[in-house]
């Protein structure tokens, strides 16, 4: 199993639309989770932080499930600078390092 | 805040020759930076960390001959690619950790071609 697995994309979707992204990790001891974006040749940049108990930003979502080790990120009314790709990224335990999924697509269509 | 910074954004080099790559973080200190590469369409891969005043740590596959690593201060980490050559043709990015965080912030990104 792969350490950090997203769901393939590319996502194309409306203006206003909601979208959902899913992933899931497989060290279940892993203690830090995060969203990332990356724009085509640009570096990634991190769009949230995700906590167990859920959190907020505007029309972004990111729920976290410890116990099926699974992260997700809603997005609401989806806008057409939302187009970038997602990565969904994991903080190990006693490591320092990230390990990022692969990335799922969005395109946001007018 | 938590600005990182890279130098060059973008070079072309001779193959055989070297380049170096520059990373700070411009309003906070690094105590760990981190090297990685993407190839097209591929997720970035870690291959180097590193702390502030001692050696990088390679991951597995990264020659660490080819790829110095040095951190010299608690802002500043440079990649020098040796002897490059077109395979190591890539987006180079670095990012940094501040002390006491979890998050990484990172650089924009040096995208080298070796021709």
């Amino acid at each position: 199993r792969k350490e950090v697995e997203q769901d393939p994309g590319p996502f194309n979707v409306p203006e206003g639309a909601t979208v959902a992204f899913n992933c899931t990790y497989s060290n279940s001891a892993s203690q830090s989770f995060f969203w990332y974006r990356q724009d085509c040749r640009k570096e990634p940049k991190l769009l949230m932080s995700v906590y167990s108990s859920g959190n907020e930003d505007g029309r972004f979502t990111a729920q976290l499930n410890r116990a099926s080790q699974y992260i997700s990120l809603l997005i609401r009314d989806s806008k057409l600078s939302d187009s970038a790709t997602y990565l969904c990224v994991v903080n190990p335990p006693m490591l320092y390092q990230l390990t990022f999924g692969k990335g799922t697509k969005l395109s946001v269509i007018p | 805040g938590a600005v990182v910074s890279q130098h060059p954004s973008r070079v072309i080099c001779k193959s055989g020759t070297s380049v170096k790559i520059e990373c700070r973080s411009l309003d906070f200190q690094a105590t760990t930076m981190f090297w990685y590469r993407q190839f097209p369409k591929q997720s970035l891969m870690l291959m180097a960390t590193s702390n502030e005043g001692s050696k990088a740590t390679y991951e597995q596959g990264v020659e660490k001959d080819k790829f110095l690593i040095n951190h010299a201060s608690l802002t500043l980490s440079t990649l020098t690619v040796t002897s490059a050559h077109p395979e190591d043709s890539s987006f180079y990015i670095c990012s940094a950790r501040a002390l006491g965080g979890d998050e990484q912030y990172f650089g924009p990104g040096t995208r080298l071609t070796v021709t």
